[in-house]
C-alpha cells in the first residue's frame, strides 16, 4: 500500500517570502502521479500542481513549483512570493498509474502567510 | 478547472433521519466518483468509489448499508446517510474523475450536523 507523509503539521511565512512544504511517499509502482492540493478556510479542495512520475522536469505553475526527487521519493512544494491568499491547508497526494487508482493523501500542512 | 457542485452545502438533521447529498459534475462526464469524509483538522478519508452504472466499492470500516451511494449518470452521484447519528457529523466531499489518467476534482463539500 502507498503511504504519503507530510512531516510539517504547521508552517508560517512572511508575505512575499518563499516557503517549501515537504512530502515523502512510499510506493513500489514505477508509473504514478503526484499532486499538491490546497484547502483554504472555505474547505474547497483546489488543485495546485500535478507531476507525472515519468517526467524528469519539475512541474511549475506560476508561483508554485515542485522539487521531484524520484529516487528519494520526495515531492516538495515551493511557494514563491507568498501571498495572504496562500493561507490554507496543503495536502500532498499520490495516485498509482493503474486504472481506477485512488488518491492517497498526506496528513496535511497548515500554512499561514503573515502580513 | 472543472466545475463540481454539491448540494446542500450545510444540513442539520435529527438523529435517526436520513440525509441525501447530491454531487454534480457540470462541465464533464464523471466515469468515476469518489466520496470522502473529513473530520476537523484531519485529512480526507476515502469512503467509497463508484463507477457509473455499477455498485460502489466501500473502504474497510465504512458501512455500505448506512452510506448509500448512487452513480446512475455520468454527471450525478448521490450519497445518502441513513439513520444518521451524531457520530456521522462530518464534512462530506465528492470527487469526480473523467478518466483513469485525468485529474480528480472536488466538490465544495457538505457539512452534516446530526443532533
Amino acid at each position: 500500500a502507498q503511504t504519503v507523509t507530510q512531516s510539517q503539521p504547521e508552517m508560517s511565512v512572511q508575505e512575499a517570502e518563499t516557503v517549501t512544504l515537504s512530502c515523502t511517499y512510499d510506493t513500489s509502482e514505477s508509473n504514478y502521479y503526484l499532486f499538491w492540493y490546497k484547502q483554504p478556510p472555505s474547505r474547497q479542495m483546489i488543485l495546485v500542481i500535478r507531476q507525472e512520475a515519468y517526467k524528469q522536469q519539475n512541474a511549475t505553475e506560476n508561483r508554485f513549483s515542485v522539487n521531484f526527487q524520484k529516487a528519494a521519493k520526495s515531492f516538495s512544494l515551493k511557494i514563491s512570493d507568498s501571498q495572504l491568499g496562500d493561507t490554507a491547508m496543503y495536502f500532498c497526494a499520490f495516485r498509482g498509474g493503474t486504472s481506477g487508482s485512488r488518491l492517497t493523501f498526506g496528513e496535511g500542512t497548515q500554512l499561514t502567510v503573515n502580513p | 478547472g472543472a466545475v463540481v457542485s454539491q448540494h446542500p452545502s450545510w444540513v442539520i438533521c435529527k438523529s435517526g433521519t436520513s440525509v441525501k447529498i447530491e454531487c454534480r459534475s457540470l462541465d464533464f462526464q464523471a466515469t468515476t466518483m469518489f466520496w470522502y469524509r473529513q473530520f476537523p483538522k484531519q485529512s480526507l478519508m476515502l469512503m467509497a468509489t463508484s463507477n457509473e452504472g455499477s455498485k460502489a466499492t466501500y473502504e474497510q470500516g465504512v458501512e455500505k448499508d448506512k452510506f448509500l451511494i448512487n452513480h446512475a449518470s455520468l454527471t450525478l452521484s448521490t450519497l445518502t446517510v441513513t439513520s444518521a447519528h451524531p457520530e456521522d457529523s462530518s464534512f462530506y466531499i465528492c470527487s469526480p474523475r473523467q478518466g483513469a489518467g485525468d485529474t480528480q476534482y472536488f466538490g465544495p463539500g457538505t457539512r452534516l450536523t446530526v443532533l
